[in-house]
């Protein structure tokens, strides 16, 4: 069975220094991944993906993953933290057992970014 | 596009009165996915749907707890009778085969 592992449920950075958001995840099968943000008081909002092809994926707001199959793991990194990437984020890796679209959810990371 | 679209966005009720959720997903979409959130468990899948079918009802907390997915555009969940626990905010989600999954704006639920 598929789970997902987010390290650091809180990570505090200051306003131009690295985001590093690490998840790992366990699948018997090629996993597709996901990362979504959660702002206050909003649904969650797919950040980026991971399916197949190139392991380097870039998202929305600055963001990349890396897929790294040897690792098992899909970190979320963004060079220069801004004020409005306070938020809670999300990994996420698909249900290998079925065709539903069914995600396992990490517990999730919230984001502190200081001035 | 419209998005996922869920109603009410806030809902605040007594404990023992019903509430039903409602939920229509992106057009297209064949999956639909309940979930839960509050500060103490974090996010849980509740229910979810694959062509209008129940598929794993395994998170939903308890008997008090039911959904239904009548067509392809609409899905309810109800609580009854609600209790202060139920307290949560409740999503919706959508998606087509193992594509995206696109969540609604949440319904904030606020039982006393």
């Amino acid at each position: 069975a598929q789970s997902v592992t987010q390290l650091g449920s809180h990570v505090s950075v200051s306003e131009g220094a690295l985001v590093l958001l690490r998840c790992n995840y366990s699948s018997s099968v090629p996993p597709y991944l996901f990362w979504y943000v959660q702002y206050p008081n909003q649904g969650l909002q797919l950040l980026l993906k991971y399916t197949t092809g190139a392991t380097l994926v870039k998202g929305i707001n600055g963001f990349e993953a890396e897929f790294k199959k040897s690792e098992t793991s899909f970190h979320l990194t963004k060079p220069s933290a801004h004020m409005s990437d306070a938020a809670e984020y999300f990994c996420a890796v698909s249900e290998d057992s079925s065709n539903t679209g069914k995600l396992i959810f990490g517990q999730g990371t919230t984001l502190q970014v200081k001035p | 596009d419209a998005g996922v679209i869920q109603s009410p966005r806030h809902e605040v009720t007594e404990m023992g009165q019903e509430v039903t959720l409602r939920c229509k997903p992106i057009s297209g979409h064949n999956s639909l996915f309940w979930y839960r959130q509050t500060m103490m468990r974090g996010l849980e899948l509740l229910i979810y749907f694959n062509n209008n079918v129940p598929i794993d009802d395994s998170g939903m907390p308890e008997d008090r707890f039911s959904a239904k997915m009548p067509n392809a555009s609409f899905s309810t969940l109800k609580i009854q009778p609600s209790e202060p626990r139920d307290s949560a905010v409740y999503f919706c989600a959508s998606s087509r085969g193992q594509e995206t999954q696109y969540f609604g704006p949440g319904t904030r639920l606020l039982v006393l």
